[in-house]
């Protein structure tokens, strides 16, 4: 059973750039949660998806957009890309479920560099 | 507001115990979680608290307060591969359970 899969796993990029991640959820899982972690920080939420529908939002600005397929596959988009973009980029699978236990399965990221 | 706070860092010595405190400060709360990551991947589940008490799993125990906004992972036996970040997350109050996370403790274990 494949887990929580993305792609690329590197990417640079130069300011004022545009960059979409990829992000395949874990089998059986509807649910997709991104998240940026800088260098010594916990992840910070930016935005779910479910039923193809943006959720949930983090305090992100709207440079930050997404994308749900039908397969429950997600994308990240990025535009004029900041400095300070630079960052693990992490998506998280879960099922949806409605208890309160809704464990989150982490891909292995997406590491982007800001030139 | 939403705080959640941990210690930067931390040292232990190989087979000894160590306990990593957590304390929270949410507008909703859905349960606590522990994450271990190591440098350059991606965070691995390691225990879900969301009554009060003590969880045990193996040689890692969680223990969660929410009066006090207080939890605790304690790893014992340490390993050298314990050496990691460990984080500490609550899930948010909202239909989202959004994570939230602190900055992370990262544990150095010597021989």
């Amino acid at each position: 059973d494949a887990g929580v899969t993305q792609s690329p796993t590197h990417l640079i990029k130069t300011r004022g750039q545009q960059v979409t991640l990829r992000c395949s959820p874990k089998s059986g899982h509807d649910t997709v949660s991104w998240y940026q972690q800088a260098l010594g920080q916990g992840p910070q939420f930016i935005f779910q998806y479910y039923e193809e529908e943006e959720r949930q939002r983090g305090n992100f600005p709207d440079r930050f957009s997404g994308h749900q397929f039908p397969n429950y596959s997600s994308e990240l988009n990025v535009n004029a890309l900041l400095l300070g973009d630079s960052a693990l980029y992490l998506c998280a699978s879960s099922p949806r479920i409605g208890g309160a236990l809704n464990e989150q399965f982490f891909g292995p990221g997406t590491r982007l560099t800001v030139l | 507001g939403q705080n959640i706070d941990q210690p930067t860092e931390m040292t232990a010595t190989e087979g000894a115990i160590v306990q990593i405190n957590c304390t929270y400060q949410t507008s909703g709360f859905n349960g606590l979680f522990w994450y271990q990551q190591h440098a350059g991947e991606a965070p691995t589940f390691l225990s879900y608290n969301v009554l009060d008490g003590l969880e045990e799993k193996g040689r890692f125990s969680s223990f969660l307060s929410r009066s006090k906004g207080y939890s605790y992972l304690l790893l014992k036996e340490l390993q050298m591969k314990d050496s990691a970040s460990y984080l500490c997350a609550v899930s948010g109050g909202d239909s989202s359970y959004k994570l939230i996370f602190g900055s992370g403790t990262r544990l150095l274990v010597r021989p």
